[in-house]
Formats: C-alpha cells, structure tokens, sequence
C-alpha cells in the first residue's frame, strides 16, 4: 500500500531535549517536505527537498533541521524544543513537481507534539 | 508574498444541498492548486488538482474550478451528504515549488 509513515504519533517532551519525528514513504517520490498545523494559521511549510541531499527552507523553518540521506526518508530534527513548537506535524511527499505536475501531495498521518 | 483565503471558514447545511467553497489567492504565478480534505486527528487526502493551464477538474461529486488570472478557485459539492463532513483545504503550489494552504472550511453535513 502507498503510504507516507511519520512515528511518533505523540510526543510530549520538556523544552530542550532532542527530538527526531521520522518520515518514510514508499512510493519512490522525488520531493518530500514538512508543515506544521496550528489553530488560525492553517497548514506551513517548514522545510522541504526535492531530491536526496537537496534541501530548502520553507515559511517556518526556524528551530527545526531536516535531512535526506536517503530517497525514501525524511527526517525532522529539534535540536533544541520549546513549548512554541507545540502543534501538529505533517510530512507529504509527491513524485513530481514544476509547472507540468499534474501529481498531488501524499500526507502522513500526523504527529502531535507537545513540548512542556 | 503569496497568500491563500478561504471562505466561509465554517459551514453547516442539511444533507441532499449543493455547496459551493471558495478559495483566493494573491499572486497568479502558481503551478497548479490543490484540494485536500481534512478529517480530525486524520492527515490530508487529496481531492483535486487543477494545474495551471487547466480550467476545472471534476471527480464524482466534486468540480474545482480554476480562474488563475482573478485569483480564484472553487469546490462545487453536488448532494452532498453526512459523509461530506470534514475540513477543506485549498492549496497552491508556486513557483519555487513551495505548497501555500489557506485556513480551510470546516463543513458539517447534518442528515
């Protein structure tokens, strides 16, 4: 089955500690990216890749490192966690972007992180 | 700076009604937009995807129309039904690839 697989689901954690939330997906897409969903201000974009070893910031990416060593995973890392990181955390990926992309975005189930 | 409006953010209406949801955005230069449906505690799954050159895209119950030049898209729900309910998020990929959500329509379909 196609799917996008994010672990944990829940997390709550103190400030400051390490944090990795995992992304894998088995679909062989080229570009994977990360948002957080906050109440009021929808879905954004944290980081995103387009392929392995290509990496780019998106709209919030302060606080929040990311890798891809590998096509198939993803990985978003808290270096450092405070309590406005709390929310909710989604990974996508889609085998194709650019202007004649006709592939739609593949969403993890989420993980709720809280951090105290 | 791109930005992504949807309106009503809530909606409530009787089973068996046609719906009509709304999404505008700021900067035309889009690659294609994106309807997602949200259920709580669930990820997204995609509904439709209208690429730029495109005009409308229809799946089953749904059409999303796409006026890139006004900024504007729409989700037109036929008959819809209790299974319905859920949030709706449009989205717009630009043209640096990043993916823009606007804040959704949460939309309850009572029997």
């Amino acid at each position: 089955e196609a799917q996008v697989t994010q672990n944990p689901r829940y997390l709550i954690t103190v400030t400051g500690k390490k944090l990795t939330v995992t992304c894998s997906q088995n679909m062989n897409h080229e570009y994977m990216s990360w948002y957080r969903q906050d109440p009021g201000l929808g879905l954004r974009q944290i980081y995103y890749s387009m392929n392995v070893e290509v990496t780019d910031k998106g709209d919030v990416p302060e606080g929040y490192k990311v890798s891809r060593k590998e096509k198939r995973n993803f990985p978003l890392i808290l270096e450092s966690p405070s309590p406005n990181q709390t929310s909710l955390y989604f990974c996508a990926s889609t085998s194709a972007t650019g202007r004649a992309s006709n592939q739609p975005q593949h969403f993890g189930d989420g993980t709720r992180l809280s951090i105290l | 700076k791109q930005e992504v409006t949807q309106i009503p953010a809530a909606l409530s209406v009787p089973e068996g009604e046609n719906l009509v949801l709304n999404c505008s955005f700021t900067d035309s230069a889009i690659y294609n937009l994106q309807w997602f449906r949200q259920d709580p505690g669930k990820g997204l799954t995609s509904l439709l995807l209208i690429q730029s050159s495109q005009r409308e895209q229809t799946s089953g119950r749904l059409n999303a129309s796409l006026d890139k030049s006004s900024g504007r898209s729409t989700l037109y729900i036929a008959a819809s039904q209790p299974g319905d309910s859920a949030t709706y998020l449009c989205a717009v990929v630009t043209g640096t690839d990043k993916l823009i959500f606007g804040t959704g329509t949460r939309l309850q379909v009572f029997p």
